[in-house]
């Protein structure tokens, strides 16, 4: 069975700083990938997702994630973050079926 | 398109008491399915469909029972709240029968509360 990992449950990063969103998933073959967001109150957002080919994709949002077979990765990463990216990320992969991270909450510092 | 509505927003019950929570897509996906969202544990599957017909059990169904008989709706029934059962829970629909494997359009949110 697959499982996730979201290592950080908060993260506070200054408007503008670089921002990177730690995943780790379990799972014998490649993966589906995914990154949610949720912003207060509401549902989730598909921000990115990976399936084959080029491990470093582009989402919504000026977000990318790269995807390392060799560390079992699947890591998020904005260069310049904005006072609205405050939200929960969730990483999910789906294998036999889709399992989510437990989150990470961003707090951005102006 | 309105994309995947649910409703009520926000229920209280009391222990014991049963509930229906709806949910409804206007997109034609073909696989719906519920999730509960507690805090610290993401997003956990209660039952999921395939197809109009066609239900399954997620990671945890127990106490909560769903149908199938249009491809536009999949309620998800409360047969006997517990506390437990408090949480806010999300429909999402994905367009494939491989939904899992898709991106899944997420539903606002009912937040439950049993006391």
């Amino acid at each position: 069975a697959q499982s996730v990992t979201q290592p950080d449950i908060h993260i506070t990063v200054s408007e503008g700083a670089s921002l990177e969103l730690r995943c780790n998933y379990s799972y014998g073959a490649t993966p589906y990938l995914f990154w949610y967001v949720q912003s207060p109150g509401q549902g989730l957002q598909l921000l990115l997702k990976y399936f084959s080919g080029d491990t470093l994709v582009q989402g919504i949002k000026g977000f990318e994630a790269e995807f390392k077979r060799s560390q079992s990765s699947f890591n998020l990463r904005k260069p310049s973050v904005h006072w609205s990216d405050a939200a929960e990320y969730f990483c999910a992969v789906a294998g036999n079926k889709l399992v989510f991270g437990a989150g990470t909450i961003l707090r951005v510092k102006s | 398109n309105a994309g995947v509505t649910q409703t009520p927003k926000f229920q209280v019950l009391k222990t014991g008491q049963s509930m229906t929570l709806q949910c409804a897509q206007d997109m034609n996906h073909e696989y719906m399915s519920w999730y509960r969202q507690d805090p610290g544990m993401g997003l956990r599957l209660i039952h999921y469909s395939v197809g109009a017909g066609i239900t399954d059990q997620g990671e945890v169904p127990n106490g909560y029972n769903v149908s199938r008989s249009t491809t536009e709706d999949f309620p998800l029934r409360l047969l006997s709240a517990a506390p437990s059962q408090t949480s806010v829970y999300f429909c999402a629909s994905s367009y494939s029968r491989q939904g899992d494997r898709n991106e899944q359009f997420f539903g606002p949110g009912t937040r439950l509360t049993v006391l």
